[in-house]
């Protein structure tokens, strides 16, 4: 299976701050990468797929990029509906896995 | 407008079987890839089974030969049979539309409990 890690598992920021988030997959998932955003109790909400497209609605602070083994979510500058956890995964093979998870707080 | 809605969570003993239903309205669930994703109390999201618009289906390896992943399609509905289940099973289960595009579209989960 295709381990997928995240870092950092908490990030603490401020309104405005630009942030980055890390997602290293054990072995190559090509561009089939995708990031989620999910509020407590709520569903995950699609963000990025195929590791740089924007789903449509979204946001145009939040950026992906990276191939292979090594990607990164951009947010250019957090607002406060942005405060919520992130999730990597991978969907190059079965089974699909996730990242852990970041959270991002108000610093 | 594109909605999945999940049903048919609840308490079960250690043992037990459930069934969940994903109901999906705006889209045809036979023409797309469709998953259940479930999430452990406090815990990261971990995806359990996929089935194909082609009729293929997979799973997690903690769920092989315990669930089922099926469908119908004369009611756009898509089914997870969950048999023998553990404590660890203990998860919101959600259900999301998605292939080659990532996930992107999730009903609202539906609550999983084994305990006896």
């Amino acid at each position: 299976d295709i381990q997928m890690t995240q870092s950092p598992s908490t990030l603490s920021a401020s309104v405005g701050d630009g942030v980055t988030i890390t997602c290293r997959a054990s072995q190559t998932v090509s561009g089939w990468l995708a990031w989620y955003q999910q509020k407590p109790g709520k569903a995950p909400k699609l963000l990025i797929y195929r590791a740089s497209s924007l789903k449509s609605g979204v946001p145009s602070r939040f950026s992906g990029s990276g191939s292979g083994t090594e990607f990164t979510l951009t947010i250019s500058s957090l607002q406060p509906d942005d405060f919520a956890t992130y999730y990597c995964q991978q969907y190059n093979s079965y089974p699909f896995t996730f990242g852990g998870g970041t959270k991002v707080d108000i610093k | 407008e594109v909605q999945l809605v999940e049903s048919g969570g609840g308490l079960v003993q250690p043992g037990g079987s459930l069934t969940l239903t994903c109901g999906a309205s705006g889209f045809t669930v036979n023409s797309n890839y469709m998953n259940w994703v479930r999430q452990a109390p406090g815990k990261g999201l971990e995806w359990v089974s996929i089935l194909h618009g082609g009729g293929d289906k997979f799973y997690a390896d903690s769920v092989k030969g315990r669930f089922t992943i099926s469908r119908d399609n004369s009611k756009n509905t898509m089914y997870l049979q969950m048999n023998s289940l553990r404590v660890e099973d203990t998860a919101v289960y959600y259900c999301a539309r998605g292939g080659l595009d990532g996930m992107d579209v999730w009903g609202q989960g539906t609550t999983v409990t084994v305990s006896s």
